[in-house]
């Protein structure tokens, strides 16, 4: 499969724990955030997004947090799966001369064991 | 996603060469993006696309140049292939008129390796 970073920090869980994987961003302007995963030889797919009005946002299986005070973004996924393994970032949405532009993190690995 | 295809999926060439790399959508969205990918790093924008008309550059657009040539395609020109443009390149496309305009769809991605 694609080797999307050899250098990720990664994260390793068993079977059916949660998951919490944190990003920091850097713009305390941005408005809306999304995690992405990206599994090996594929694109990103989204997961969630929260917009910054919110602190809290949940879908099936995960739970998106924000924190504006510290910029800091986590995505927790419950009772995790060995389908959940892949490259996860958090993206900001930020302004740049009137066009809104997602600036994406550099992504965790998390790997399932069964 | 298959609503977002990329050709070629994998391309081998040697520096000096023009390559072009190829995105269709069948979203019907306006917007069309091409991204970098290195390794230990995220994304990284190299130009963007709000409509056929309109072509803007990202953070790295140096040596790369585009062609919005239909809303449902956007190609992506490496004029003289170095091999510091080997990556994996994103093609990705939102649609303005939704309540999530930032929600970007990503293709399967091109490996491009630069000999």
């Amino acid at each position: 499969g694609e080797s999307v970073g050899l250098h990720l920090p990664t994260l390793s869980v068993q079977e059916g724990d949660n998951s919490i994987i944190n990003c920091a961003y850097s713009n305390s302007a941005s408005d809306y955030f999304i995690w992405y995963k990206q599994e090996s030889g594929k694109g990103p797919q989204f997961i969630i997004d929260i917009r910054s009005n919110m602190d809290k946002r949940q879908g099936q299986r995960v739970t998106v947090l924000l924190n504006k005070t510290v910029k800091h973004l986590s995505l927790q996924i419950a009772a995790t799966q060995p389908g959940d393994s892949a490259v996860y970032f958090c993206a900001e949405n930020i302004e740049d001369t009137g066009f809104q532009k997602l600036v994406f993190g550099t992504g965790t690995r998390l790997l399932v064991s069964p | 996603d298959a609503d977002v295809t990329q050709t070629p999926r994998n391309r081998i060439t040697k520096t000096g060469k023009r390559i072009m790399l190829e995105c269709s959508q069948t979203k019907g969205h306006d917007r069309m993006y091409w991204y970098r990918q290195d390794p230990g790093l995220g994304l990284r924008l190299i130009y963007y696309s709000f409509d056929v008309k309109d072509i803007n550059k990202g953070e790295i657009s140096d040596g790369y140049s585009v062609s919005r040539q239909a809303q449902a395609k956007f190609s992506l020109s490496l004029e003289s292939a170095i091999p510091n443009q080997t990556a994996l390149y994103f093609c990705a496309t939102s649609d303005f008129g939704t309540s999530t305009p930032d929600e970007q769809f990503f293709g399967p991605g091109t490996r491009l390796t630069v000999l």
